[in-house]
């Protein structure tokens, strides 16, 4: 059974470029989680989504990020005009339908964004 | 306001125990998590408590005192594999689903 499948696992944008990160989550769930860690600090909540829902998005900034989780395909985190500050790992998690939250997180690799 | 603590970095030689401490002030509880995360790489779950008390797994044993805030991971036997960060995460209660708050992490170095 795979886990979290996150791609790119690196990304390199310039400053003003967007970025476009993908989590696929475990088979059979149907929640996904993201989270964003800066150099040498934790992981800060960003979006909790199901399908085609977005639940909570209290961690996202308010300008140029996104998220998405079609019915079909992988969860989409979308970055428009990257700046520098945006450089981080970007950590997807998923969890199956009708968890209350009763279960651990399994993280995805990661993707770490890189903007020069 | 949401505040978990825990120091920053800790040295420990090779075969020896090590306690690694989080305190937390949050609004709300539903458990408290410890992930470990090598440099590079995903977070990967090692315990939960949501009761006081002690939970053992292996090497691994994890301790929460929810009336003090409080709780440890303790590391036996240590190898230097276990060279890595140490997550303290707790789950925030509303909504029934995993917001967890994390800390900085500790890093921890073992040693020969």
């Amino acid at each position: 059974n795979a886990g979290v499948m996150q791609n790119p696992r690196h990304l390199v944008r310039r400053r003003g470029q967007e970025a476009r990160l993908r989590c696929s989550p475990m088979k059979g769930h149907s929640h996904v989680y993201w989270y964003r860690q800066l150099p040498e600090e934790g992981l800060k909540f960003m979006v909790y989504l199901q399908k085609e829902n977005i639940i909570d998005e209290s961690g996202m900034p308010k300008e140029r990020f996104s998220a998405e989780f079609p019915k079909e395909g992988p969860s989409i985190l979308r970055i428009q005009q990257v700046v520098r500050g945006d450089s981080a790992a970007y950590f997807c998690a998923s969890s199956p339908p009708g968890d209350r939250g009763n279960s651990p997180l399994h993280f995805g690799n990661g993707t770490r964004l890189t903007v020069t | 306001g949401q505040n978990i603590d825990q120091p920053t970095e800790m040295t420990a030689t090779e075969g020896a125990i090590v306690q690694i401490n989080c305190t937390y002030q949050t609004s709300g509880f539903n458990g408290l998590f410890w992930y470990q995360q090598h440099a590079g790489e995903a977070p990967t779950f090692l315990s939960y408590n949501v009761l006081d008390g002690l939970e053992e797994k292996g090497r691994f044993s994890s301790f929460l005192s929810r009336s003090k805030g409080y709780s440890y991971l303790l590391l036996k036997e240590l190898q230097m594999k276990d060279s890595a960060s140490y997550l303290c995460a707790v789950r925030d209660r509303g909504g029934g689903y995993n917001k967890l708050i994390f800390g900085a992490g500790t890093r921890l170095a073992v040693h020969p």
